[in-house]
């Protein structure tokens, strides 16, 4: 079946540091990938996606490369910030018409101390 | 701005005493969807909507139902609220099938 590993958290930055949150799928077919941020009780907010293989998304900073042959899209920012302090979900989608389930990874907590 | 709403955002209920949560969307989106999350866990999907069809996920329970009255509004019903109904619920939006969805704010469901 299909699956989303993401790094284990809690992870905790200095301000400005780089950050990458590490992030592979295992799925039958060519899925599209999503990076989802859940800030303190809120809903989750749609970062950023890529929907085929070297598609490069982009957000706030935020980026994510679709390596097909590395099953992977880890997210990246160069330089952090408090306000990035969150909750970030890797998933996986757009899979087999008539199947609309999203797999989500685990969540990574991230917290920047100024 | 276009947007998924939901309402309340906060809600506390007894033991077995029924609750309905709502979901309303300005984005004519065909798809509706209604996540449950608990502290610190992913979003687990219930079910969801294409348009009046109605698709439940195996691991449901019977406890939990749903209503789409028409294409903007959407109703998680829980007919017996026990104490491990308290969560997060999330309701989600896609134009289609396999598009992004887009989710509201959440209801966080509190069963005393």
């Amino acid at each position: 079946g299909n699956s989303v590993t993401q790094m284990e958290g809690p992870v905790t930055l200095s301000e400005e540091a780089f950050l990458t949150i590490n992030c592979t799928y295992t799925a039958t077919g060519y899925p599209s990938l999503f990076w989802y941020v859940q800030y303190p009780g809120e809903g989750l907010q749609l970062l950023l996606k890529a929907t085929k293989a070297d598609d490069k998304g982009s957000n706030k900073g935020f980026e994510a490369t679709y390596r097909k042959e590395t099953t992977s899209f880890h997210l990246e920012k160069g330089s952090v910030q408090v306000s990035d302090s969150a909750v970030y979900f890797c998933a996986l989608g757009g899979l087999n018409f008539g199947n609309e389930k999203l797999t989500f990874g685990t969540g990574t907590r991230l917290t920047i101390i100024p | 701005d276009a947007m998924v709403i939901q309402n309340p955002r906060y809600q506390v209920t007894q033991f077995g005493k029924p609750v309905t949560l709502s979901c309303s969307q300005t984005l004519n989106h065909n798809v509706m969807y209604w996540y449950q999350q608990k502290s610190s866990q992913a979003p687990k999907l219930l079910f969801h909507y294409y348009d009046k069809d109605f698709n439940n996920e195996a691991d449901t329970p019977d406890n939990f139902q749903s209503r789409r009255p028409n294409t903007s509004f959407c109703f998680l019903d829980i007919r017996s609220p026990g104490l491990g109904d308290a969560a997060m619920y999330l309701c989600a939006t896609s134009r289609d099938t396999g598009d992004t969805q887009y989710f509201g704010p959440g209801t966080r469901l509190t069963v005393l």
